[in-house]
């Protein structure tokens, strides 16, 4: 059966830390990874990874992925309040189709 | 362009009732599918459909009907609601052709009584 795990389930920091969050998966068909940030509202896109090794980078944010041992991480550095939320990694396999983790919930303290 | 549009943003239904949330995109995604999201369990897949008059089965699909007459709108249906289909529904789209992101609606929330 095809699974997507994510740890920490939550985790609360103090403003100005740097957090990583970890996502391991086991799928069948995999085409890519996609990580979304989520509060309280519907998924918003992140990062979507395809290739081994390939940093992706946006602002204080970055992302990669390890086809070989089947994780990716998503880094936050200089942590912010407005990056409380719930963080989403979710594989797509061929035909679209997506397999979400749980979600970790991060909580930056001021 | 609106995006991916849902109808009701929240709805209170008695067990036994049936209902449509209604989902539409103004993007030509020929993808789009359904999801749902309970507590501490991520999103899951219910039914999804790669083009019009084409449907298929994901991981949760036991009590909802969905169908595609067009490229712009992916109804999903309960027939007889139950309890147990208290949740948040996301409907999302996305373009067949490359790699490129689903997009999401912003959520219905059912409750069954």
């Amino acid at each position: 059966e095809d699974k997507v795990v994510q740890s920490p389930l939550s985790l609360v920091v103090h403003e100005g830390d740097t957090v990583t969050l970890n996502c391991s998966y086991e799928v069948t068909n995999f085409r890519s990874l996609l990580w979304y940030k989520q509060e309280k509202k519907a998924p918003t896109f992140l990062f979507m990874l395809t290739s081994s090794g390939i940093e992706k980078k946006s602002g204080r944010l970055s992302s990669i992925l390890d086809k070989k041992e089947l994780f990716s991480i998503l880094n936050i550095t200089a942590t912010q309040t407005g990056d409380s939320a719930v963080y989403l990694c979710a594989v797509e396999e061929y035909g679209n189709k997506l397999v979400f983790g749980a979600g970790t919930i991060l909580r930056v303290k001021s | 362009n609106a995006g991916v549009t849902q109808t009701p943003k929240f709805q209170v239904l008695k067990t036994g009732q049936s209902m449509t949330l209604q989902c539409a995109q103004d993007m030509n995604h020929e993808y789009m599918s359904w999801y749902r999201q309970d507590p501490g369990m991520g999103l899951r897949l219910i039914h999804y459909s790669v083009g019009a008059g084409i449907t298929d089965q994901g991981e949760v699909p036991n009590g909802y009907n969905v169908s595609r007459s067009t490229t712009e709108d992916f109804p999903l249906r309960l027939l007889s609601a139950a309890p147990s289909q208290t949740s948040v529904y996301f409907c999302a789209s996305k373009n067949n052709r490359g790699d490129y992101e689903q997009y999401f609606g912003p959520g219905t929330r059912l409750t069954v009584t």
